[in-house]
């Protein structure tokens, strides 16, 4: 079964600054998902950034960068420049394989705490 | 503008008095997707569809209904409302595949008294 694992429940970024929420999953399939997404005070859940098991590139999304490591399973997302906006939950996910029902499957989440 | 909508926003109500959550999708997807979030609990999946007339039970089903009827519309329905139907509720739509990333909709915050 698949498992994502976030080990920073809170992280402090000063503005401007870049900061790096780590994650770490566990599967064995060969072929996989790995997502991010942000989940502000208001509590809706934004898609951020996606990274496929055989891209050869590390995932980039305007500021959002995914680190992979795939030989140590871990995909910590990297926020540049850090605004005040980006204060907000941020989880790691990946799919649980479509033919068993293709759901999302999150970490804990990491509360990401913007400094002026 | 793609985008998954829910509806109502928010929804204060009292035991055993029947709702339905809607949620549309413009994206043509195959796949939605109804989970709710709770405080250390996380998020769970309640029922899914892989697409029009195929629905599914996720992780936590007991006291919800689900119906796709159309491609774009999968309602979310509690029969009898109780109190730790009390969360944040969550559609989401999908293209069919493991790879692909869900949209979700705004978010429901339900209270049943």
């Amino acid at each position: 079964a698949q498992k994502i694992t976030q080990t920073q429940p809170g992280m402090f970024v000063q503005e401007k600054e870049a900061v790096t929420l780590d994650c770490t999953y566990d599967t064995s399939d060969q072929s996989y998902g790995l997502f991010w997404y942000k989940q502000p005070s208001s509590g809706e859940m934004i898609f951020l950034i996606y990274q496929g098991s055989y891209d050869e590139q590390n995932a980039t999304e305007g500021r959002y960068s995914l680190n992979f490591q795939k030989a140590r399973k871990s995909a910590n997302l990297v926020i540049s420049a850090s605004q005040l906006g980006d204060s907000a939950m941020y989880f790691c996910a990946m799919r649980e394989p479509y033919n068993q029902g293709g759901k999302l499957i999150f970490g804990q989440g990491t509360e990401l705490s913007v400094k002026p | 503008e793609a985008q998954v909508t829910q509806n109502p926003r928010y929804l204060i109500t009292v035991t055993g008095k029947k709702l339905t959550v809607t949620c549309s999708q413009n994206m043509n997807h195959e796949y939605m997707s109804w989970y709710r979030q709770d405080p250390g609990l996380g998020l769970r999946q309640i029922y899914y569809s892989m697409n029009v007339e195929v629905t599914d039970k996720g992780d936590v089903p007991e006291g919800y209904k689900v119906s796709r009827k159309e491609k774009r519309n999968f309602p979310l329905i509690l029969e009898s409302p109780s109190p730790n139907q009390t969360s944040l509720y969550f559609c989401a739509s999908s293209s069919s595949g493991t790879t692909y990333e869900q949209y979700f909709g705004p978010g429901t915050r339900l209270t049943v008294t």
